[in-house]
């Protein structure tokens, strides 16, 4: 049951691009295609904006998108705004269990 | 609207044991499973436990085997963490979580947490 692993940040402008990658194993990436990603302000819950890889929740915008290729999945986040600040987890399913990555902070410059 | 509220954390003493309760309202409780997910103090998030419909099913992660039982009582809407031997590592924010859509692949709706703190 190892943590799936993020890099612990990333930046970007407003407007740019920015992908926050997830990399775990075969047990459970690479053995489901059930990843997840949330994000968590400072102070407040987690709330889930990507599921099953690459759908959306509702009212979630669709500059929020999700891909896994093998035993890594991936964030990638278009257009960015200054309220995207914020620490991103991604969370695998992996049959008997459930595994996050460490967390990634990003910071719009 | 779903709602998640937590309740019976606190300071125990290394080794003691607590009983963390989550009562839910607001959807069809028995269709979902539920889990615990914590978060200690500046750290990230770490899955615990979950329980199937009819708890049935129980799983935890290898940090709390043998130590944390989930349960729930379907009639009363609510779902429990009993967590015993208890180390200062399991100092966290625990929050109750339901799954997305019955399917147990991702965690839709959280509560707001209840803080537990393991020191003497």
């Amino acid at each position: 049951q190892s943590a799936l692993t993020q890099p612990r940040s990333v930046s970007g402008s407003p407007g740019q691009s920015v992908t926050i990658s997830c990399i775990g194993t075969t047990s459970d990436i690479g053995a489901y295609d059930y990843v997840s990603w949330y994000r968590q302000d400072p102070g407040k819950t987690p709330r889930l904006i990507v599921y099953d890889i690459t759908e959306r929740p509702s009212g979630v915008p669709d500059r929020f998108s999700g891909s896994k290729s093998g035993n890594s999945a991936s964030l990638s986040i278009s257009g960015l705004q200054p309220d995207d600040e914020s620490d991103y987890y991604c969370c695998s399913f992996a049959g008997d269990y459930m595994v996050f990555g460490g967390g990634t902070k990003l910071t719009v410059l | 609207e779903v709602q998640l509220v937590e309740s019976g954390g606190g300071l125990v003493q290394p080794g003691g044991s607590l009983r963390l309760s989550c009562a839910a309202s607001g959807f069809t409780f028995t269709k979902y499973w539920m889990h615990w997910v914590r978060q200690a103090p500046g750290k990230g998030l770490e899955w615990v436990a979950r329980a199937n419909v009819d708890e049935s099913t129980t799983n935890y992660a290898d940090s709390v085997k043998g130590r944390f039982t989930i349960s729930r009582d379907n009639a009363k809407t609510t779902v429990f963490l009993q967590m015993g031997r208890l180390r200062a590592d399991d100092t966290a924010l625990y929050f109750c979580v339901r799954d997305r859509d019955g399917y147990n692949t991702a965690l839709g709706y959280w509560g707001q947490g209840a803080r537990v703190t393991v020191s003497s």
